[in-house]
């Protein structure tokens, strides 16, 4: 079965610090990948988005990583702010197939 | 620039009654999805459009309808609400089936 899993759920982190969020895949036959926030409350945003054949994408802060041997995704956001608390949610679309599955989130809290 | 919209925001139902979750978005996008969100779950697929004229059921697309009423407006609906139909119901857009998703804010929908 093909599974998105992200850990850890929650992350609590002091402001200016950089972090690293976890995605890992069962399948690594893999079309693309999104990295998405949500704030509480709201709908999803695009982040960044890694199709196969790329190894990273930056925006801003902000660099998410693909390894599809290992099944694994990093989003790496440097300088940490508290603007940054929101949940991140890991997106996978495999190869064969028309749809996203999502991972069920890291929820993370930036303190000042 | 609206994005996508979505309505209502909220809304309470008795089992077994029927309802349509609007959405439209403006930004002439090809292809269309609904997802819901569940606790601990992740955002799942119940149905998308990859184009005006298609539809394709996702993961979860027992209990529910959809019509692609033209390029803008996607519905979905509930013919006999249940409990387990309790949700947050997303409806989000995108170019084409597997590009940058833009998503609306989202139908807390409570079945009592």
């Amino acid at each position: 079965k093909q599974e998105v899993t992200q850990i850890p759920a929650a992350l609590s982190v002091p402001e200016g610090e950089n972090l690293v969020l976890n995605c890992s895949f069962t399948d690594s036959a893999i079309y693309n990948l999104q990295w998405f926030r949500q704030d509480p409350g709201k709908g999803l945003t695009s982040l960044l988005l890694i199709q196969s054949s790329q190894r990273e994408q930056t925006s801003g802060r902000l660099n998410a990583s693909l390894d599809k041997s290992s099944g694994r995704s990093t989003l790496y956001i440097a300088a940490s702010q508290p603007g940054d608390s929101a949940t991140y949610l890991c997106a996978v679309s495999f190869s064969g197939t028309y749809k996203y599955i999502f991972g069920t989130g890291t929820r993370l809290k930036v303190l000042a | 620039n609206a994005g996508v919209t979505q309505t209502p925001k909220f809304q309470v139902l008795k089992t077994g009654q029927s309802m349509t979750l609007q959405c439209a978005q403006d930004m002439n996008h090809n292809s269309m999805y609904w997802y819901r969100q569940d606790p601990g779950m992740g955002l799942r697929l119940i149905y998308y459009s990859a184009s005006e004229g298609t539809t394709d059921k996702g993961e979860v697309p027992n209990g529910y309808n959809v019509s692609r009423l033209n390029k803008r407006e996607f519905s979905l609906r509930l013919e006999s609400a249940a409990p387990s139909q309790t949700s947050v119901y997303f409806c989000a857009s995108s170019t084409a089936v597997l590009d940058i998703q833009y998503f609306g804010a989202g139908t807390r929908l409570s079945v009592l």
